[in-house]
């Protein structure tokens, strides 16, 4: 199956320095990955849509100046959040869309990456 | 996308089929049922997914209603590894990739 991985898979930062995370399809090229956010005992929210070689699209309420994303190849897209703060400690997870054949149009999603903001 | 309605949580025990209901009853000619799940502190799991026809695979089965207001997912041996939320969404594959999470079920496979 098709495989999606983070780094990292938790960190843990001091108030209002920045995080990146990566998120790489391993097996295949995605032109489209996502970027969910879940807090505790809440269910995915989806905060961007990341397109390879353009700009990523936000969900409302996102703010893309805080949440920067860069899909800058078919196997790699970047999500950091700037000067983070302890409210954007959460669970952050990445999924990559699939194409073609029986699949359709089915999304891998990565491990996550669990945020601490100090 | 159609709303989806689940059962909030359902036990179930080990080594027997376990059977998740979703109601989609808006649901359009155009839009596909998909089940994911997420076992705790873990990333969603893609499971199964299906238009009109049941479906299976070596996880799980799907069976959609002729009317295709309702599915099932069918875990046919459950274990204690299938102790997740499980979420049933329907979506428009067309044109719009964004999967939207509900609540979910939280099914716990007891030994």
């Amino acid at each position: 199956g098709a495989v999606v991985s983070q780094h990292p898979s938790w960190v843990i930062c001091k108030s209002g320095t920045s995080v990146k995370i990566e998120c790489r399809s391993l097996d295949f090229q995605a032109t489209t990955m996502f970027w969910y956010r879940q807090f505790p005992k809440q269910s995915l929210m989806l905060m961007a849509t990341s397109n390879e070689g353009s700009k990523a699209t936000y969900e409302q309420g996102v703010e893309k100046d805080k949440f920067l994303i860069n899909h800058a190849s078919l196997t790699l897209s970047t999500l950091t959040v700037t000067s983070a703060h302890p409210e954007d400690s959460s669970f952050y997870i990445c999924s990559a869309r699939v194409r073609g054949g029986r699949s359709l149009d089915t999304q891998y999603f990565g491990p996550g990456t669990r945020l601490t903001v100090l | 996308d159609a709303k989806t309605t689940q059962p909030t949580s359902m036990d179930c025990a080990e080594g027997r089929a376990a059977n998740l209901p979703c109601n989609h009853s808006t649901i359009s000619g155009n839009e596909y049922v998909y089940w994911y799940r997420q076992i705790h502190s873990q990333g969603p799991q893609y499971i199964i997914h299906g238009l009109k026809n049941n479906e299976t695979n070596e996880m799980a089965s799907l069976i959609i209603t002729e009317d295709r207001k309702s599915s099932t997912l069918i875990l046919p041996h459950a274990t204690l590894r299938d102790t997740a939320v499980y979420y049933c969404i329907v979506r428009f594959t067309l044109n719009d990739y964004k999967l939207s999470f509900g609540a979910g079920t939280t099914v716990t496979v007891r030994a």
